[in-house]
């Protein structure tokens, strides 16, 4: 595997459920990001991990919660959630997290919640 | 705070013809702006950076980027559009963070159509 995956690519699930998005990056970076992507809206920044430690939490419901056991793995832990959480998650790494250096970016994991 | 303006949420070209997507800036500090393009059930994929070492950026597909400060501005340009280009395309401008570290600022993102 190379640069960055995401697991599952397609979601499903109800609002009494709980599942958990995968993300793996084989980049060597130290940063990882999780994304929404909903219809018609900017990317919004969830949360942010920098050397395994959460930097940022930009505002997100308790139903979403994020892990980063290493610099490699991140995942994100739904449950209860509604149907305006219907979207496109995306993880990135970067190096560092600094400011000069891109991010890249998984396929991202469709989740509808019925 | 830094942010992005992406003026037009969809530009149709014809084959061939020159691709013009704008971006605006807003920023209190030089900025490090990026340029990705997001294909139909993908991620976003890097196509261009400007890191202030030069103005005319050139990046990935015969893609280039110009930085003009005066104009607060980073369009983004290729003469001869093709079929492969159509795709959303997104301005970013990186931004500190509230306690550490830095993140993207993302634009609403252009819709690229081309026609034969």
């Amino acid at each position: 595997e190379t640069g960055v995956t995401q697991t599952p690519r397609h979601l499903v699930m109800g609002m009494t459920n709980k599942k958990s998005l995968k993300c793996e990056q084989h980049l060597g970076h130290n940063a990882m990001y999780w994304y929404k992507q909903s219809a018609k809206k900017p990317l919004e920044l969830m949360f942010v991990y920098n050397f395994k430690e959460q930097t940022e939490n930009n505002s997100v419901p308790s139903r979403f919660s994020p892990e980063c056991p290493n610099s490699s793995h991140l995942f994100l832990h739904l449950h209860t959630l509604q149907p305006e959480d219907s979207a496109l998650y995306l993880c990135a790494s970067s190096q560092d997290g600094l400011e000069m250096n891109e991010q890249f970016f998984g396929p991202g994991t469709r989740l509808t919640v019925l | 705070a830094q942010s992005v303006t992406q003026l037009g949420s969809h530009v149709s070209v014809s084959e061939g013809a020159l691709v013009l997507l704008r971006c605006n800036y807003s920023s209190s500090v030089p900025p490090y702006l990026f340029w990705y393009v997001q294909y139909p059930n993908q991620g976003l994929q890097l196509l261009l950076k400007y890191t202030s070492a030069a103005t005319l950026v050139k990046g990935i597909n015969g893609f280039e980027a110009e930085f003009k400060k005066s104009e607060t501005s980073f369009h983004l340009t290729k003469p001869s559009a093709h079929m492969s280009d159509a795709a959303e395309y997104f301005c970013a401008v990186s931004g500190p963070l509230a306690n550490s570290g830095y993140a993207l600022n993302f634009g609403k993102g252009t819709s690229l159509l081309v026609t034969p």
